[in-house]
């Protein structure tokens, strides 16, 4: 069964720039989550989807967004980036997302802002 | 104070040392408690999962929740030079969907 997918694996934007990373989970699980991850902050959970709703919310600003398509994958976008948003963005999935469930990571997006 | 609190080292030990990892929680809420070893430039891995109190071990690996003590801890036995890797614990809440909060993470090099 293949893991978490998460495309592209490094890139590189300039301030301003927006940016849109994806995430495709194991097959079968309907929930992703989107984790910044930082060496000053560690992992910060962003939002969960399930059935192409945003079911959760972290503290983040709005520039921030994600969805989800029926297919179950995802795409996180940031507009206007900063250079605060250099960071490790990582998709993971679960069945359902519900009480208890395993979460399972993917590679993560390093996303560099210059 | 952090909800979740992990020494983030950097720990090292030499090979075929037991290795002993903390993390200590705020919140009662919290009920389900994992491990996750991350290697450099990977995303975290699934290494345990625990939920009630007591140990659970998987080969050289035992997790222990002490729920009164609000504390967990990750034993690694007959540490190897593969196990050197940043091991973040991560605990969630009960009708918290996936909203998991994670230790800073724990660095950890075994030296041949």
């Amino acid at each position: 069964k293949a893991g978490v997918t998460q495309t592209p694996r490094y890139l590189i934007k300039t301030r301003g720039q927006q940016v849109t990373l994806s995430c495709s989970p194991i097959s079968g699980h309907r929930s992703v989550s989107w984790y910044q991850q930082t060496p000053g902050q560690g992992l910060q959970f962003l939002f969960e989807y399930f059935s192409e709703t945003q079911r959760n919310k972290g503290n983040f600003p709005g520039r921030f967004s994600g969805r989800q398509f029926s297919n179950s994958r995802s795409e996180m976008n940031v507009s206007t980036l900063e250079l605060g948003d250099s960071a490790l963005y990582l998709c993971a999935s679960s069945l359902t997302g519900g009480d208890g469930e395993k979460l399972f990571f993917g590679s993560g997006t390093q996303l560099s802002v210059l | 104070q952090k909800e979740v609190e992990q020494d983030p080292g950097p720990l090292s030990v030499p090979e075929g040392a037991i290795v002993s990892l903390n993390c200590t929680y705020s919140n009662s809420a919290f009920q389900y408690f994992m491990w996750y070893r991350q290697y450099s430039r990977k995303g975290p891995e699934l290494l345990m999962y625990t939920y009630s109190s007591g140990n659970k071990e998987d080969g050289r690996f035992t997790a222990q929740v002490d729920k009164s003590s609000k504390y967990i801890s990750l034993f690694i036995r007959d540490s190897q030079p593969s196990d050197s890797a940043t091991y973040l614990c991560a605990m969630y809440r009960v009708f918290n969907n996936n909203d998991m909060r994670f230790g800073a993470g724990t660095r950890l090099t075994v030296k041949p």
